[in-house]
């Protein structure tokens, strides 16, 4: 089964800092690397990655995956105490799915 | 060192067939969590469990029943099968609410 490695494992920042979560996989059957934001139960969908090189962006956060090096970071630009949270990110390598340990951000006003 | 465990990897069900998706953890948690993900929608939540004999209803339960008479299993149960469960069904689990979640590999549920 691929391993997802997430780092750092916890971060701590001030509003308006900029972060950058870092995300690396194995490949066996590489089909899509996602990521989650999860602030209670049920993670939310953040981005789905297929190609590489292709930033994908949403408001404040963007993704990009590099395909040949096997990772994918999630910056958050601007943050916001809102935005603490723990960041998953999920490899589907067509068997099934590997989730990574997660990234605990703490924003500070 | 297993984590959580869920079988089958895959199914395909016909439509009004019964099936179990089991869930097993060996890391003595607490909190366990049934979630179903559909393409680009995120993971919501079918069921969850705070303890051996008490579960509750997530925000998506309609069609399923799930048991917890162990610590360590947490099976999700699809009665008569429809083909709006066609889904990734992922099982977790946590030892405090909300943190620290490990998750199992999935399910990937077809019903035609």
């Amino acid at each position: 089964e691929d391993k997802v490695v997430q780092s750092p494992l916890s971060l701590v920042v001030h509003e308006g800092d900029t972060v950058t979560l870092n995300c690396s996989y194995e490949v066996t059957n590489f089909r899509s690397l996602l990521w989650y934001k999860q602030e209670k139960k049920a993670p939310t969908f953040l981005f789905m990655l297929t190609s590489s090189g292709i930033e994908k962006k949403s408001g404040r956060l963007s993704s990009i995956l590099d395909k040949k090096e096997l990772f994918s970071i999630l910056n958050i630009t601007a943050t916001q105490t809102g935005d603490s949270a723990v960041y998953l990110c999920a490899e589907d390598y067509g068997q099934n799915f590997v989730f990574g340990p997660g990234t605990r951000l703490s924003v500070l006003p | 060192n297993a984590g959580v465990t869920q079988t089958p990897k895959f199914r395909i069900l016909k439509i009004g067939q019964s099936m179990t998706l089991q869930c097993a953890q060996d890391m003595n948690h607490n909190y366990m969590y049934w979630y179903r993900q559909d393409p680009g929608m995120g993971l919501k939540l079918i069921y969850y469990s705070v303890g051996a004999g008490i579960t509750d209803k997530g925000e998506v339960p309609n069609g399923y029943n799930v048991s917890r008479s162990t610590t360590e299993d947490f099976p999700l149960r699809l009665e008569l099968a429809a083909p709006s469960q066609t889904s990734v069904y992922f099982c977790a689990s946590s030892l405090m609410d909300s943190y620290g979640y490990t998750f199992g590999s999935g399910t990937r549920l077809t019903v035609v």
